[in-house]
């Protein structure tokens, strides 16, 4: 069964800090992997998507690194503002048949306190 | 450029009652995905159109179906409403389909389904 793991399951940081976040899958066969930002009662934001053959994608301070071999990726925010406040949730899509199913995580829910 | 829009925002149902929701995507894109997110599942994929055609689909029951339009636009139907159908339902849109796919999904605000 395909799955995707996040952790922390939330962060609380102060304001200029920086901190990452995990995400670990056990997704086959892997399509691509994908970081969204969801703000309370809004709809998810995307903030980076990456393939196989990826291993890093940056999205102003949003770097997303991706390890193919281990199946896990990590969302790095640098120098953290009030509004990174939100759950950030990492999307695993399978391709199969010409089918393809997209497999969430539950979301790591950060709070950044001035 | 105008958003993905959802309408309606709110809907509060019964039980065995039907709804449907409707997304319109943004200009020019094909393709509208449909997902429930709830408390206790966090997102799960319902399924995607791409011109008029259901291209996939998640596990979820036959009570719940979808269509599109010719201009990109589409409804979600769930019939004989259950307690836990109470959800927040989103669509998204990009200009093409399928699992290789890399365009952006561009995500509505969703519509808070209640079911009483």
């Amino acid at each position: 069964k395909n799955q995707v793991e996040q952790s922390p399951q939330s962060l609380i940081i102060l304001e200029g800090k920086n901190c990452t976040l995990q995400c670990n899958y056990t997704v086959s066969p892997f399509s691509n992997l994908r970081w969204y930002k969801q703000d309370t009662g809004r709809g998810p934001v995307s903030l980076t998507i990456m393939t196989f053959s990826e291993n890093t994608k940056s999205n102003g301070r949003y770097t997303a690194t991706l390890d193919a071999d281990t199946k896990q990726s990590s969302l790095h925010i640098t120098a953290s503002q009030l509004s990174d406040s939100a759950s950030y949730i990492c999307v695993v899509s399978s391709t199969s048949g010409g089918s393809y199913i997209p497999t969430f995580g539950r979301g790591t829910s950060l709070i950044v306190h001035p | 450029k105008a958003g993905v829009t959802q309408t309606p925002r709110y809907l509060i149902k019964t039980r065995g009652q039907q709804v449907t929701l409707s997304c319109s995507p943004i200009s020019g894109h094909r393709s509208v995905s449909w997902y429930q997110q709830t408390p206790g599942q966090g997102l799960q994929f319902l399924f995607e159109y791409f011109s008029e055609t259901q291209r996939n689909k998640g596990n979820f029951p036959g009570r719940f179906s979808g269509r599109q339009f010719s201009n990109s636009r589409s409804e979600m139907n769930v019939s004989t409403l259950e307690l836990g159908d109470s959800a927040l339902y989103l669509c998204a849109s990009r200009v093409g389909s399928g699992g290789h796919n890399r365009d952006t999904q561009y995500f509505g605000p969703g519509t808070r389904l209640t079911v009483l």
